[in-house]
């Protein structure tokens, strides 16, 4: 079945430590790829979107994500964690040959410690 | 502008009730889609239009589930004969485009009991 999945559940990392959150699908063809985040308390909010173009795309507070097409993957990256990074991350695909709604993994919990 | 709106914010019905959720979109958005989100798991579809039409409903998960999105703005969400395991929260997004980044409401909390 087609599906998106995220490597880890729950990620504890300490300040200005280095982040890197797995994500791979399992649609052919053109995708358009998405992190959200989810802070406590609050509505999904996009990160970064990558449709087309260069691969490594660089979204808002400093993340970034490279889309590896022969890996099927989309991680997502940031140097230099910092508290208010404390949430939950969602990478969602939108494959145009399966519809056009966007699939979520199921998401993966960061808590930075201070 | 405003974002996506849902209303209301928290829903507690009992078990067998009738219970509506409406969204309001961002203006001039076109696509509109609705999802669940249980705790712990990530967003799953439901249902998304375009514009009046729903596109792809593919998601709900029973024909007591159903969407309706009359004049291609607000929509409102329907569950007949509520059961305990529609617990969850109901998010809806709008976007420009299909396909293009979607902008998510702060969702509905439904709690059946």
């Amino acid at each position: 079945a087609q599906s998106v999945s995220q490597h880890n559940h729950h990620v504890i990392l300490s300040e200005a430590a280095s982040l890197e959150l797995g994500c791979n699908y399992s649609y052919g063809g053109t995708v358009n790829l998405f992190w959200y985040v989810q802070y406590p308390g609050q509505h999904l909010q996009l990160l970064l979107k990558y449709f087309s173009g260069d691969p490594l795309v660089k979204g808002i507070k400093g993340f970034e994500a490279e889309f590896i097409k022969s890996k099927f993957s989309f991680n997502l990256r940031k140097p230099s964690v910092q508290w208010s990074d404390t949430a939950e991350y969602f990478c969602a695909v939108n494959a145009r040959n399966y519809g056009q709604n966007f699939v979520f993994g199921p998401g993966t919990r960061l808590s930075v410690l201070p | 502008g405003a974002g996506v709106s849902q209303t209301p914010s928290n829903k507690v019905t009992e078990k067998g009730k009738y219970v509506e959720l409406r969204c309001d979109p961002i203006s001039g958005h076109t696509a509109l889609y609705w999802y669940r989100q249980s705790l712990g798991q990530g967003p799953e579809f439901l249902i998304y239009f375009q514009g009046t039409g729903a596109a792809d409903d593919s998601g709900l998960p029973n024909d007591r589930f159903f969407a309706v999105r009359p004049e291609g703005s607000v929509s409102t969400l329907k569950i007949q004969r509520t059961e305990r395991g529609d617990s969850a929260v109901y998010l809806c997004a709008s976007s420009l485009l299909l396909g293009y980044e979607a902008f998510f409401g702060q969702g509905t909390r439904l709690t059946v009991v």
